[in-house]
């Protein structure tokens, strides 16, 4: 079975970081791009970043550029996403997501920013 | 690529048939995908590829697209289909969705 858990969500005040984790069971995971994809309370789905199956290529959405890092770890099965200067419209659900082709994502975990 | 729905907001009755738009800033050919939410739940993956049906879907949601212009038909609306749907661009980075289209029970 599929499975993708995030973790490493929580309250941090702005300006802090945070790294969230996403832990892949079920799957050949290093055959696969991976994404971050949020979700701010009450609003749509926005693409945050992605990496490539290897990691040589990563993507990010100009609200993040310079703030976030992804990267993977392919002999643990996981991706991250290190957060710096977090701002409070950061706030939002954050997502791991197989995608193309986008059939499997987590649960999801919330991220806070305020003081 | 931005991507444009319509209707954001839409009221329906079980058993109706309902269509959503999605339009493409620029030509993306068929690297659209459907996804319906639910409140407190992730995203789950309806079609790929403009037009083709994910595992599992029933069949009475169906895809149809290329280029700029894509819609998602569901033939007769059940329960269960009310939800918020969201299109998604998968043609260049960064990939981005539409602003969604909020699926209510008239």
């Amino acid at each position: 079975e599929v499975q993708l858990v995030e973790s490493g969500g929580g309250l941090v005040q702005p300006g802090g970081s945070l790294r969230l984790s996403c832990a892949a069971s079920g799957f050949t995971f290093s055959s696969y791009a991976m994404h971050w994809v949020r979700q701010a309370p009450g609003k749509g789905l926005e693409y945050v970043s992605g990496i490539s199956s290897n990691g040589g290529s990563t993507y990010y959405a100009n609200s993040v550029k310079g703030r976030f890092t992804i990267s993977r770890d392919n002999s643990k099965n996981t991706l991250y996403l290190q957060m710096g200067s977090l701002r409070a419209e950061d706030t939002a659900v954050y997502y791991c997501a197989r995608v193309p082709p986008g059939d499997y994502w987590g649960q999801g975990t919330l991220v806070t920013v305020s003081s | 690529i931005q991507l444009t729905q319509s209707p954001s907001f839409l009221s329906a009755s079980a058993g109706d048939k309902v269509t959503i738009t999605c339009r493409a800033s620029q030509a993306i050919s068929s690297y659209l995908a459907w996804y319906q939410q639910k409140p407190g739940k992730a995203p789950k993956l309806l079609i790929y590829a403009a037009s083709t049906l994910q595992s599992g879907v029933p069949s009475r949601f169906s895809g149809s697209g290329s280029g700029t212009e894509f819609t998602l038909t569901i033939s007769s609306l059940q329960p269960e289909d009310f939800a918020t749907y969201y299109c998604q661009q998968l043609n260049s980075y960064p990939i981005t969705f539409g602003q969604g289209t909020r699926l209510e029970i008239k």
